[in-house]
């Protein structure tokens, strides 16, 4: 069964202080791995998309990686505006599996 | 380029009501999909339409329906709402394509209150 496992669940860091965000997934035949970042209230936001074991992608200060098993999302030297719940999907059958999300909370 | 469209974006019904929400996807989408979202249950996928067939479809009751017209619009129904209908109902489009760079894109939400 496809699956896709985020952790962990939340995490609290200071500012400045880098950190890693995992997703985990078993699905038969990656057609991308997707992260995106939602604030409350609102609809996620598009992040990046990977689809080959050993892609990196960056954005300010958010870099994902991709293995053939998981994915990291680093981020580094974070800020405030940096709190959000990031979240992570494979795509299987035209379908986004979607894991629970990772609540990141960034303290100035 | 304008971003995928949600109305109405807040709602309150009483329990044994129906509601439709609807959808307006980029432009040159075809594809819609829908999600429920909750605290404590994340994002549940209800329905994806492409080119106005339903091509796959989550694990709720039949109470939850959906449509897609010609313009790639969609629409969703919630029929004989109950107290745990409530939550963010999010719509998202894409073209459609099983390919990785096919990517979704969501609107901002219809918060739905059932009291």
């Amino acid at each position: 069964e496809d699956q896709v496992t985020q952790s962990p669940e939340a995490l609290r860091l200071q500012e400045g202080e880098s950190s890693s965000l995992n997703c985990s997934y078993t699905v038969s035949g990656l057609r991308g791995l997707f992260w995106y970042r939602q604030d409350p209230g609102k609809g996620p936001e598009f992040l990046f998309t990977l689809y080959s074991a050993g892609e990196e992608k960056e954005k300010e200060r958010l870099k994902a990686t991709l293995t053939k098993k998981e994915s990291f999302l680093h981020i580094t030297a974070p800020k405030p505006e940096d709190s959000a719940t990031y979240l992570c999907a494979v795509r299987s059958n035209y379908q986004l599996i979607w894991g629970a999300g990772t609540k990141l909370i960034i303290k100035p | 380029k304008a971003g995928v469209t949600q109305t109405p974006r807040y709602l309150i019904k009483t329990r044994g009501q129906q509601v439709t929400l609807s959808c307006s996807p980029i432009s040159g989408h075809r594809s819609v999909s829908w999600y429920q979202q909750t605290p404590g249950q994340g994002l549940q996928f209800l329905f994806e339409y492409f080119s106005e067939t339903q091509r796959n479809k989550g694990n709720f009751p039949g109470r939850f329906s959906g449509r897609q017209f010609s313009n790639s619009r969609s629409e969703m129904n919630v029929s004989t709402l109950e107290l745990g209908d409530s939550a963010l109902y999010l719509c998202a489009s894409s073209f459609g394509h099983e390919t990785p760079t096919d990517t979704q894109y969501f609107g901002p939400g219809t918060r739905l209150t059932v009291l």
